[in-house]
């Protein structure tokens, strides 16, 4: 089976760059999806193939994919986007989502 | 503004079939472009995909638990349910159904997402 390796835990101060990374096998010949899920709440997608944004998603969120990782950055990180994040990819057409990764503002 | 509804019981007896249903409102399941799918979360972990319909009845299942699922579509009534058999405590968690789009032989991501109903599987 198809694994994406997340680490478990980031931290960034507000106004920086937050990278999250996600490894797989190949990854980057695949198409790779990002959700941020806070407590209590559904995952909300904002990156899809590789480093697109949905409508609504602020700009500050983007993506990347190549080699084997695929990373979300989210430049000028705001208290908002304390978070988890997972990243999701596509093995053929079945899902496969990453552990996630708790995103720290402080 | 399209919205999806989960329903279900909110607990299971170990061993039994669970059966949860989605019920899309705000627009058509039987558009062509897009595939209906069920992901759970154990209570404080990660995500995990079970399956995805089309509503033409196409379906893609997680290798890991095929055996014991089945997805299903009701376009009559707009809905598509999840069926898991043999349930145990492990399967415990918050179940969600989402929609996801199929474009020029490309997937997108799950764009739009029911709120989660929890399921606890106990005696």
């Amino acid at each position: 089976s198809y694994d994406l390796t997340q680490p478990p835990s980031v931290s960034v101060s507000p106004g920086q760059t937050a990278s999250i990374p996600c490894s797989g096998d190949k990854l980057g010949d695949k198409y790779a999806c990002w959700y941020q899920q806070k407590p209590g709440q559904s995952p909300v997608l904002v990156i899809y193939q590789d480093n697109k944004r949905p409508s609504g998603i602020p700009e500050r969120f983007s993506g990347s994919n190549s080699g084997n990782t695929a990373t979300l950055t989210i430049s000028g990180t705001q208290a908002m986007d304390e978070s988890d994040y997972y990243c999701q990819a596509w093995d053929s057409s079945t899902v496969v989502f990453g552990g996630g990764t708790k995103l720290t503002v402080l | 503004q399209l919205q999806l509804q989960e329903s279900g019981p909110g607990l299971a007896t170990p061993s039994e079939t669970l059966s949860l249903s989605c019920t899309v409102s705000g627009g058509s399941i039987s558009s062509s472009s897009y595939y209906w799918g069920w992901i759970r979360q154990p209570p404080g972990k990660g995500l995990e995909w079970i399956g995805s319909i089309h509503y033409s009845g196409t379906t893609y299942y997680n290798p890991s638990l095929k055996s014991r699922i089945a997805i299903f579509v009701d376009t009559s009534k707009n809905r598509f349910s999840l069926r898991l058999s043999a349930v145990t405590a492990a399967d415990t968690a918050f179940y969600y159904c989402a929609r996801v789009a199929y474009i020029r032989s490309s997937w997108t991501g799950f764009d739009y997402w029911g709120q989660g109903t929890l399921v606890t599987v106990s005696p």
